[in-house]
């Protein structure tokens, strides 16, 4: 079974503050991938980023990077230099490959961004 | 490109009564997946349609069931309403299943059950 462990449950910044949310998986298989996703106050969950088990580098897109590290069965995700705009509640998430997956996600991380 | 789009945005109904969800998907978009979300559990899956057939299930009582039409369009129903499932229900489509393709949300029903 999969599972997806986000263990920051609310997180406070001040405006320029760089600060990482923590993501944590759990699969038997070897071939999975991983996803963010930002919901903000409006409700609507918005697609971050995808990565498959098998490409373990560090993406970066402009202030959002991620850090994907399969030895801690990790995939974490950095905000450099946080905007009041960031403030929303990111989950992680998982599907595991071959026929019909779904996609399991973590109870998410509230981020407050404070100006 | 139209995005996903869930109606009604939100409904009160009372315990016992049964309620019907609507959820186009994106032009285009053949499967359609149903989320309950709650404070306290996240994003919980209920199921997954493709080509109108259900390919996947969460753990949910029999009382939660969906169906999907031929031009991709899906319903959720709920009957025998409890007040715990009060939740926000989020239905997402992608291009077709598997683990490829990234989900696309709509804005969710806000259910309150009274």
């Amino acid at each position: 079974a999969q599972k997806v462990t986000q263990a920051q449950t609310e997180i406070s910044v001040v405006e320029k503050e760089d600060v990482t949310l923590d993501c944590v998986y759990e699969t038997r298989d070897t071939t999975y991938y991983l996803f963010w996703y930002k919901q903000p106050p409006s409700g609507e969950l918005v697609f971050l980023i995808r990565r498959n088990s098998f490409d373990e580098q560090n993406e970066i897109s402009g202030r959002y990077s991620w850090n994907f590290q399969k030895s801690t069965s990790s995939f974490n995700f950095t905000i450099t230099a946080s905007q009041v705009v960031d403030s929303a509640v990111y989950f992680c998430a998982l599907s595991e490959a071959g026929g019909y997956q779904k996609v399991t996600f973590g109870t998410g991380t509230k981020l407050q961004v404070i100006p | 490109k139209a995005g996903v789009t869930q109606t009604p945005r939100y409904l009160i109904k009372t315990r016992g009564q049964q309620v019907t969800l609507s959820c186009s998907p994106i032009s285009g978009h053949r499967s359609v997946s149903w989320y309950q979300q709650t404070p306290g559990q996240g994003l919980q899956f209920l199921f997954e349609y493709f080509s109108e057939t259900q390919r996947n299930k969460g753990n949910f009582p029999g009382r939660f069931s969906g169906r999907q039409f031929s031009n991709s369009r899906s319903e959720m129903n709920v009957s025998t309403l409890e007040l715990g499932d009060s939740a926000l229900y989020l239905c997402a489509s992608r291009l077709k299943t598997g683990e490829n393709s990234p989900l696309h949300f709509g804005n969710g029903t806000r259910l309150t059950v009274t």
